[in-house]
């Protein structure tokens, strides 16, 4: 079967760094995307990965390993805003999106 | 302002009624999802459409139907509603289709009781 596995809930200090890790068994790979949701309100979309490597945006990058069905999106500076659950989701040889529980981020100042 | 609308926002439902959720979309996406949230899981895809005049089923489809008459509407029915559809749907759009990014609106909270 499918699966994406990601943390269910971490906790980081305002100002610091976190990384909250994707693993995912999915048939075939099209592409893997994160997605920040705050609580109450629609998923927005952060960030898009199809090769191996890092994609920087800002204070948010997210890191690829197609070999390892392996990805982690890296927030910089944490600010009180960022408190917000993070998606993981993976499109599928049919292109359709298979999509992880979320990993809740509680920053705490 | 451009983006994705979707009425009701919240919605009681007595169990056994019918209730169409609406989806508009002003951004002329070519794609169109719907989506449940259920604590705990992930996005669920009920049913989506490529392009106006086709629609296809996901992963959750059943009990729920969908029609994609033209380019800006998508709307879900559930035609006889069961306590299990309690859940929070999201419409989500996408300009190319499967292979572009996915933008959401803003959800809809039912409750069949």
């Amino acid at each position: 079967g499918q699966n994406i596995d990601q943390p269910t809930e971490m906790t980081a200090t305002e100002g610091a760094i976190v990384q909250i890790n994707c693993t995912y068994q999915t048939s075939g790979f099209n592409g893997l995307f994160w997605y920040q949701q705050h609580a109450g309100e629609a998923p927005t979309f952060l960030s898009y990965n199809v090769l191996d490597g890092l994609e920087e945006k800002g204070r948010f990058s997210s890191f690829l390993s197609r070999s390892k069905g392996y990805s982690y999106l890296l927030l910089k500076e944490l600010q009180m805003k960022d408190s917000a659950s993070y998606l993981c989701a993976v499109q599928d040889s049919n292109y359709q999106l298979i999509w992880g529980a979320g990993t809740k981020l509680i920053i705490k100042p | 302002i451009a983006g994705i609308t979707q009425a009701p926002t919240s919605q009681i439902l007595a169990a056994g009624r019918r209730m169409t959720l609406r989806c508009t979309q002003d951004m002329r996406h070519n794609a169109m999802y719907w989506y449940r949230q259920d604590l705990g899981l992930g996005l669920r895809l009920i049913h989506y459409s490529n392009t106006a005049g086709t629609t296809g089923k996901g992963e959750v489809p059943d009990g729920y139907s969908v029609s994609r008459a033209n380019t800006d509407d998508f709307p879900l029915t559930l035609a006889s509603a069961v306590p299990s559809q309690t859940s929070v749907y999201f419409c989500a759009s996408s300009a190319a289709g499967a292979t572009d990014t996915q933008y959401f609106g803003p959800g809809t909270r039912l409750t069949v009781l």
